[in-house]
């Protein structure tokens, strides 16, 4: 069955810290996107990709960046982790009429 | 500017009513417009879609209007049921963009 798979299911991180949140579809779409949900705030939108080797910056895309190696897979990095990233993060893969495909998500803890 | 605006933020209903989630857009060149469900632990997943050409689409007990004039777009749940409580997102499409509305919290009490 098709799908888009998130790991880790949680993450707690530190400060400062390193943190790679990644995404495999099996949907074979070529776009892919990364989001973050917070209460109040709804969906926003991080980074997306319009296939293998390209990525480009969505509406908040500062202290993140993003990569996308291959058709399947496509990662969520924070250099340096703050509290304020704090949150939950969805990733998805859209067809080509754009309705999104949305993996079950990473919760995301930075002390 | 917020692209979708979705309302009301919060809603409750009793099991059987019916529940109402309105959106508005603003760019005119939108031409798909898909609402997603999202249960508490889980990623939104699409529930209903139209298209501009129509004004109305049906799935059992959910609907959603079309107006392009207006560009309002809206869910009804018909017999909305405890089963349906969950958090619903409008959002409108064009080109390669999509834009979602903040989200209502749907409780359906029984």
């Amino acid at each position: 069955e098709a799908a888009v798979t998130q790991s880790p299911r949680n993450k707690v991180a530190v400060t400062g810290g390193k943190v790679t949140l990644s995404c495999n579809q099996t949907n074979n779409h070529n776009n892919m996107y990364w989001y973050r949900q917070d209460t109040g705030h709804g969906l926003r939108l991080i980074h997306y990709s319009y296939g293998a080797g390209s990525t480009e910056k969505g509406d908040i895309p500062d202290g993140y960046k993003a990569s996308r190696p291959s058709q399947e897979n496509f990662s969520l990095i924070l250099e340096l982790a703050t509290p304020s990233q704090t949150s939950v993060y969805f990733c998805a893969s859209g067809d080509s009429q754009n309705t999104l495909y949305f993996g079950a998500g990473t919760r995301l803890s930075v002390l | 500017q917020q692209q979708v605006r979705q309302s009301p933020q919060s809603l409750t209903v009793w099991e059987g009513g019916t529940t109402v989630l309105t959106c508005s857009y603003e760019d005119s060149t939108f031409n798909y417009f898909p609402w997603y469900q999202q249960f508490p632990g889980e990623g939104p997943a699409l529930l209903i879609s139209i298209l501009s050409v129509s004004d109305k689409k049906e799935d059992g007990r959910f609907t959603t209007f079309f107006n392009k004039r207006e560009k309002k777009l809206s869910l009804h749940i018909i017999d909305s049921q405890p089963g349906d409580s969950a958090t619903y997102f409008c959002a409108a499409s064009g080109g390669n963009r999509i834009f979602f509305g903040d989200g209502t919290q749907l409780v359906v009490k029984p």
